[in-house]
């Protein structure tokens, strides 16, 4: 794998989880990565984004406030941590490096194996 | 927020057919169109990116056009493989954007 996730389970609402995206093949000071999630029998949707250099985060609605991107250079990894996990979020999250080179293009070529999350009491 | 409006969403078709899937934006995105091949258990799959161009390593039977608001994707001699979910997506310069709701190919 390219990029390999770990970090998912069953967690309760109001709880926090944080998801790993590692890589051994790509420079990640390079590259952005996005999350994009799938919920269950539901389509695929678009959750953060954060350029190379970091300057630039971005976040869908329904999670801004709640889901942070960070990544570690020295471990090659890609993390989201999410706080205040709503039922809503259950689903598979899969982290993709966006196919830009030291720039943002927005479509994203490599992705990850995705992770399950389970929001759930 | 721009919609991106996927039809049909179940299209019934042979090995061997050609199919066309539509995305239409409800606003003009000019090329910023993407799509993607998402199966059952994997990841998705970067088909064409730019609203025609095809990835490296996709096959040439897919093929994309449009601009503005209205995207097809054409898969020609259906294979076993391709039987699976279709997604449109739009992206600017800052972000990726909305998915379609998704256009899954079944086998007739």
């Amino acid at each position: 794998e390219q990029l390999l996730q770990s970090g998912g389970g069953v967690v309760q609402p109001g709880k926090s989880l944080r998801l790993s995206c590692v890589t051994s093949t790509y420079n990640i000071n390079l590259y952005g990565f996005h999350w994009v999630r799938q919920a269950p029998g539901r389509g695929l949707e678009w959750v953060a984004t954060r350029s190379d250099n970091g300057m630039n985060e971005y976040y869908a609605d329904s999670v801004k406030g709640r889901f942070t991107m960070s990544k570690d250079i020295f471990k090659s990894m890609i993390y989201l941590q999410m706080n205040s996990l709503r039922p809503e979020d259950t689903g598979v999250y899969y982290c993709a490096r966006d196919s830009g080179r030291q720039i943002l293009l927005n479509y994203l070529d490599v992705w990850g194996q995705g992770s399950l999350v389970t929001v759930s009491s | 927020d721009i919609q991106m409006t996927q039809s049909p969403s179940t299209l019934s078709a042979s090995v061997g057919d050609r199919v066309t899937i539509t995305c239409r934006a409800s606003q003009n995105i000019n090329r910023g169109l993407a799509w993607y091949q998402k199966s059952p258990g994997k990841a998705p799959k970067l088909l064409i990116y730019e609203a025609s161009d095809l990835e490296d390593g996709v096959s040439s039977r897919f093929s994309a056009s449009g601009s503005g608001t209205e995207f097809t994707l054409t898969i020609r001699s259906l294979q076993p493989d391709d039987f699976t979910t279709y997604y449109c997506q739009h992206y600017n310069e800052d972000r990726p954007q909305m998915f379609g709701q998704g256009t899954k190919v079944e086998i007739k």
